[in-house]
């Protein structure tokens, strides 16, 4: 059974930084795609960053550029996002999800969520 | 204006269809695009649906029943998401979504209510 168990949400004052985690497990990590979807209190969903199986393709939103950075341990089969300056707007909870492949593909599985709240 | 545009709401009635938009803004050409759908029930998870470009090029996500269909609208640029046979478990929201610029990007989202 796939499993995607998001970790390290929390409350963060504005400008600190946030390092969130991601632990796959029972599918074979190093095959897929991963990404980080995030979805603000009572709004939609919207794509934050996305990494392909070895790392060799990465993106980012026009919104997070900059400020967040995306990688993984195949390893480990962890996925990570270190949030950096922080702002309220980032406030959501935040879905790692899964792909077969980097780009024109859908996110399959998606873990439960952690929640980041960014407030003084 | 957004990439995507979708109604805020919709409503049906149990055992009718429904039919959900997705407006590609002007420029961007429907007919080149996957559409994806994604449904999100009330404090759930997102799901994953279907994809559809073409006849040809479509995609049913795992599980999801037959009466969840794509199509597209080319005279309104326009991805759609067809549920038949409306269930009251089917209400949720439905967001669609493409990749574009290599960037995702999601619709607003509809809400489905089923009365």
């Amino acid at each position: 059974e796939v499993q995607l168990v998001e970790s390290g949400g929390g409350l963060v004052q504005p400008g600190r930084s946030l390092r969130l985690s991601c632990a796959a497990s029972g599918f074979t990590f190093d095959d897929y795609a991963m990404h980080w979807v995030r979805q603000a209190p009572g709004k939609g969903l919207e794509w934050v960053s996305g990494i392909s199986w070895n790392s060799g393709s990465i993106g980012y939103a026009d919104s997070v550029k900059g400020r967040f950075t995306i990688s993984r341990d195949n390893a480990k089969n962890s996925l990570y996002l270190q949030m950096n300056s922080l702002r309220a707007e980032d406030t959501a909870l935040y879905y790692c999800a899964k792909a077969l492949d980097y780009g024109d593909h859908p996110f399959d599985y998606w873990g439960q969520g952690t929640l980041v709240t960014v407030s003084s | 204006q957004p990439v995507l545009t979708q109604p805020t709401s919709l409503s049906a009635s149990p055992g009718a269809s429904a039919r959900f938009t997705c407006t590609l803004r002007s420029g961007i050409n429907v007919g080149t695009y996957r559409i994806y759908w994604y449904q999100q029930k009330p404090g759930s998870l997102p799901r994953y649906l279907l994809r559809y470009k073409s006849d040809s090029d479509k995609q049913q996500g795992s599980g999801v029943p037959s009466r969840f269909s794509g199509s597209k609208d080319a005279s309104t640029n326009a991805g759609l998401l067809l549920i038949s046979g409306l269930q009251s478990e089917d209400e949720a929201d439905y967001y669609c979504a493409i990749w574009y610029s290599s960037t995702w990007v999601f619709g607003g989202g509809t809400k489905l209510t089923v009365l």
